[in-house]
């Protein structure tokens, strides 16, 4: 799986918009890119993922630059519950033999949302 | 209804011994994994199961030993317990060939050797 490179925290004010960025240049084509947070004490958590497009859920937007080389996470709304550590993750989809590996987890972000 | 459940959620023991750790999942997954966090806060694969078969086991000891009695089972067995395996332990499932294949995992066990 590729290597991602994420800032090691960053700090959001309560009700603004939290964006997460994440470098991942060395992604091949047939790589998803997924983001999970664990807030503190619990077990990871899966936010999102994405191939090309952008995506949004009820969590958050996922945007992803044209080339591919790097993503940005979007909680647009943030609130303390956010606060948490953000994984960028890259790993191949379940038809190139990424179906039962593990995920391969950084240091992540560090997010404090802030009253 | 706890999606992925672990037990105990700490455990406590001294060097030399031997434990388990149980996880149950009731999301109907085929694939179930076992990570570990250690006190850097690094998270870890360690094993990976697909329908009870073996598919990935990280370099770990052989102190280690996962068990699937079924698919929605994945124990954790530690022979011989040392101070390094002092660390939170993670159970997860995923459905690898249907949606996003996202992970989900349980809230972990407290393992401290003494």
């Amino acid at each position: 799986d590729a290597k991602t490179t994420q800032p090691p925290s960053m700090d959001c004010a309560e009700g603004r918009a939290a964006n997460l960025p994440c470098n991942h240049s060395t992604i091949s084509g047939n790589e998803y890119v997924y983001w999970y947070r664990q807030i503190h004490s619990q077990g990871p958590q899966y936010i999102i993922h994405g191939l090309k497009n952008n995506e949004t859920n009820e969590m958050a937007s996922l945007i992803i630059t044209e080339d591919r080389k790097s993503s940005t996470l979007i909680l647009p709304h943030a609130t303390l519950r956010d606060t948490a550590v953000y994984y960028c993750i890259v790993r191949a989809s379940m038809y190139s033999g990424g179906g039962a590996d593990g995920l391969t987890f950084g240091k992540g972000t560090h997010l404090i949302i802030q009253p | 209804d706890t999606a992925v459940s672990q037990t105990p959620k700490y455990l406590v023991t001294q060097m030399g011994n031997d434990k388990s750790i149980k996880c149950e999942q009731n999301l109907g997954h085929d694939t179930m994994y076992w990570y570990k966090q250690d006190s850097k806060k690094f998270l870890k694969i360690m094993f990976s199961y697909n329908n009870k078969e073996l598919i990935i086991n990280e370099t770990v000891p052989n102190r280690f030993s996962p068990k699937s009695p079924d698919k929605a089972h994945l124990n954790l067995h530690i022979n011989s317990l040392e101070l390094g395996d002092s660390a939170v332990y993670f159970c997860a499932s995923s459905q690898p060939d249907r949606g996003a294949n996202e992970q989900y995992f349980g809230p972990g066990t407290r393992l401290t050797v003494t």
